[in-house]
């Protein structure tokens, strides 16, 4: 199993600005995932963050307006930049083991 | 894009009823996946089928799986308040084995006490 701490849990902003949200596996792992759920809605996948390589970003996300980075293996940071209130989520990460994928508790992102 | 479609939407029933949710896809995968989640907060896997098992059980929890019919169901039974929550199917991409999950779009289950 893993276990999966995001910093913030929650956080109010102002739009125009952004946020750096932190992932932090307590094992090693090869792929760590960022989904965005809007109000309401189901998850949608951002990008899959790889160590040592660029992420790959799904249709309709970019990385100007979502930059991740994955300096190791045990962590990952999504950035949600130039915020409109749009971009008021729920961010989770994951990663992925054969049985599961484990998420963490998710970053409640509210834009005035 | 959305692999995953549930119904229903939303789903109310009194305490010790069951609750029996859907779950359609689009493409072949490897194995779906049922999460719940508790007022917005993060998701708690329930179980993983594999796309050559046709039933599990785990608990108070049945998940049926038909290939043929792109389809899954998750039957809770004798439910309780604190099932109150929403369930999600989430399938894989199948072949391309990338560790990506495709959600449904859930569903929102109310247990009245």
């Amino acid at each position: 199993s893993a276990v999966i701490s995001q910093k913030p849990s929650r956080d109010i902003c102002q739009r125009g600005t952004s946020l750096t949200i932190q992932c932090q596996v307590d094992s090693q792992v090869t792929m760590m995932f960022w989904y965005r759920q809007q109000p309401g809605q189901s998850l949608t996948l951002i990008a899959t963050a790889n160590q040592g390589s660029e992420a790959t970003y799904e249709s309709g996300f970019v990385i100007d307006k979502f930059p991740i980075s994955r300096p190791n293996l045990t962590f990952s940071t999504l950035t949600v930049s130039n915020m409109s209130p749009e971009d008021s989520s729920i961010y989770l990460c994951s990663v992925d083991s054969p049985n599961e994928q484990f998420f963490g508790p998710g970053t409640r992102l509210t834009v005035l | 894009s959305q692999q995953g479609e549930e119904d229903p939407q939303a789903l109310s029933i009194q305490e010790g009823e069951n609750a029996t949710m859907n779950c359609s896809y689009k493409t072949s995968i490897n194995n779906l996946q049922w999460y719940r989640q508790n007022s917005g907060r993060g998701l708690v896997h329930l179980i993983l089928i594999r796309s050559n098992e046709r039933e599990k059980h785990s608990g108070r929890l049945r998940v049926t799986l038909d290939t043929s019919k792109k389809s899954s169901s998750l039957l809770i039974t004798a439910s309780r308040a604190a099932d109150t929550a929403s369930y999600f199917c989430a399938t894989d991409e199948g072949s391309s084995n990338t560790g990506k999950l495709i959600f449904g779009q859930g569903t929102t289950l109310q247990v009245k006490p």
